[in-house]
């Protein structure tokens, strides 16, 4: 069974702080890592891509990935409101035959963010 | 530049119905997939297309499900014989060519589909 894990929260953080979001997937040979935010009723939004181990910063979000324990995570520093949303994790795990890329999220996590 | 578009929003289907999901992806981009997201649940991948050719549809859930992309840009997925358990919301991505690396998937903004 292909799977990515995450903890379904709610997470809640004051305004201000740092949120870290965590996700583990099960398959080794996965080589392409992604984390989007969903808005209630709206559509993913790609946040953040990583391929490679080590950490990846974009603005107030960094990346980690850990491929020896299959494990990829999400900060948001100086979390704002506008923040609060659902992240999906996202896995491309590679399968035999064709090349494809379908990617399998997590169930996402529900960040709130306090004022 | 534009996103990806999907029409229509939203569709009341009467069970028994066939319906019909349009998916316009982002110019240039050569790939294109669909996914199935039921309410607090992540996406769930269908189908994915490489131009015109349909490369993997392991995940369409019977044979009442059907896509296609005939021209390489615009998709349509078309459900027959709708069923209850058809209501979601259906996503469309497109991303640039991964086969070269560019992997990023871009989604549009779903079709809500309920089946009464």
């Amino acid at each position: 069974q292909k799977e990515v894990e995450q903890n379904s929260g709610p997470l809640s953080v004051p305004e201000g702080a740092i949120a870290s979001l965590n996700c583990t997937y099960s398959d080794r040979g996965s080589q392409s890592f992604f984390w989007y935010r969903q808005y209630s009723g709206k559509s993913p939004e790609l946040i953040m891509s990583i391929y490679s181990n080590g950490d990846k910063e974009d603005g107030r979000f960094t990346a980690q990935l850990n491929k020896a324990s299959q494990y990829v995570s999400l900060l948001i520093r100086d979390s704002q409101p506008s923040d609060s949303a659902t992240y999906l994790c996202a896995v491309n795990i590679p399968y035999s035959g064709a090349g494809s890329y379908q990617l399998t999220f997590g169930k996402g996590t529900k960040l709130s963010v306090i004022p | 530049g534009a996103g990806v578009s999907q029409s229509p929003r939203y569709k009341v289907a009467k069970r028994g119905q066939d319906v019909a999901l349009r998916c316009d992806p982002i110019s240039g981009h050569v790939s294109l997939f669909w996914y199935q997201q039921a309410l607090g649940q992540g996406p769930e991948f269908l189908t994915y297309f490489q131009n015109e050719a349909q490369l993997d549809k392991s995940g369409l859930p019977s044979d009442r499900f059907f896509a296609e992309r005939p021209e390489g840009s615009v998709s349509t997925l078309k459900i027959q014989r709708t069923q209850q358990e058809d209501s979601a919301v259906y996503l469309c991505a497109s991303s640039l060519d991964p086969s070269k690396g560019a992997e990023e998937q871009y989604f549009g903004p779903g079709t809500r589909l309920t089946v009464t």
